[in-house]
């Protein structure tokens, strides 16, 4: 069945140092792929998505590009804030209608420190 | 807009209690969901709802969970009775259109239940 496979955390940085959190992924037919992010006490948001190979999602200065040939989705971004500090969960949907039901990794906890 | 909107937040219980979680959607979203997500775990769904008619429950643990979205609005997921493999997070989740590939889905803040 479809799966995601997220590095462990936690990932401990210091402010503007770079971040990659690995995904890679497991899929039949042509997924649909997400982060979300999970901020101390709140509910999970959406940070970026990507629905064909090839495409980048970009939002608040976090990258990902949609890698068919390497079944891989990373996560990245330039230079880290302590605001990033969360919980970082890659997942994809399957997109078989009516049923788009989200497959999540395991998450990874960023810790940001000045 | 406001955003999906859950209670309570915390519920402490006993094993072989019951216990009952409410969601109220983003307005207009006419896909629901419900999510379990276990301590170091991402969130595995358990049941979604579109209207208010099931289309997939296939990961619910019918013995002892059930669901409703009556009037295609509101939800409740219910647990009874409650083991202590059930304490977790549990996240409801709207989404606009039913079956629509890649549109995003919105979460509430969740429930987190410990069964002792």
């Amino acid at each position: 069945g479809n799966s995601v496979t997220q590095m462990e955390g936690p990932v401990t940085l210091s402010e503007e140092a770079f971040l990659t959190i690995n995904c890679t992924y497991t899929a039949t037919g042509y997924p649909s792929l997400f982060w979300y992010v999970q901020y101390p006490g709140e509910g999970l948001q959406l940070l970026l998505k990507a629905t064909k190979a090839d495409d980048k999602g970009s939002n608040k200065g976090f990258e990902a590009t949609y890698r068919k040939e390497t079944t891989s989705f990373h996560l990245e971004k330039g230079s880290v804030q302590v605001s990033d500090s969360a919980v970082y969960f890659c997942a994809l949907s399957d997109g078989s209608p009516p049923t788009d039901k989200l497959i999540f990794g395991t998450g990874t906890r960023l810790q940001v420190f000045p | 807009e406001a955003g999906v909107a859950q209670s309570p937040r915390y519920k402490i219980i006993e094993k072989r209690q019951s216990v009952a979680f409410w969601c109220n959607p983003i307005s207009g979203h006419a896909t629901l969901y419900w999510y379990q997500q276990i301590l170091g775990q991402g969130p595995k769904l358990l049941i979604q709802f579109q209207n208010n008619g099931v289309v997939d429950d296939s990961q619910l643990p019918k013995d002892r969970f059930s669901a409703e979205r009556l009037k295609g609005v509101d939800s409740t997921l219910k647990i009874q009775p409650a083991k202590l493999e059930d304490s977790a997070v549990y996240l409801c989740a709207s989404q606009q259109g039913p079956g629509l590939i890649a549109y995003e889905q919105y979460f509430g803040p969740g429930t987190r239940l410990t069964v002792t």
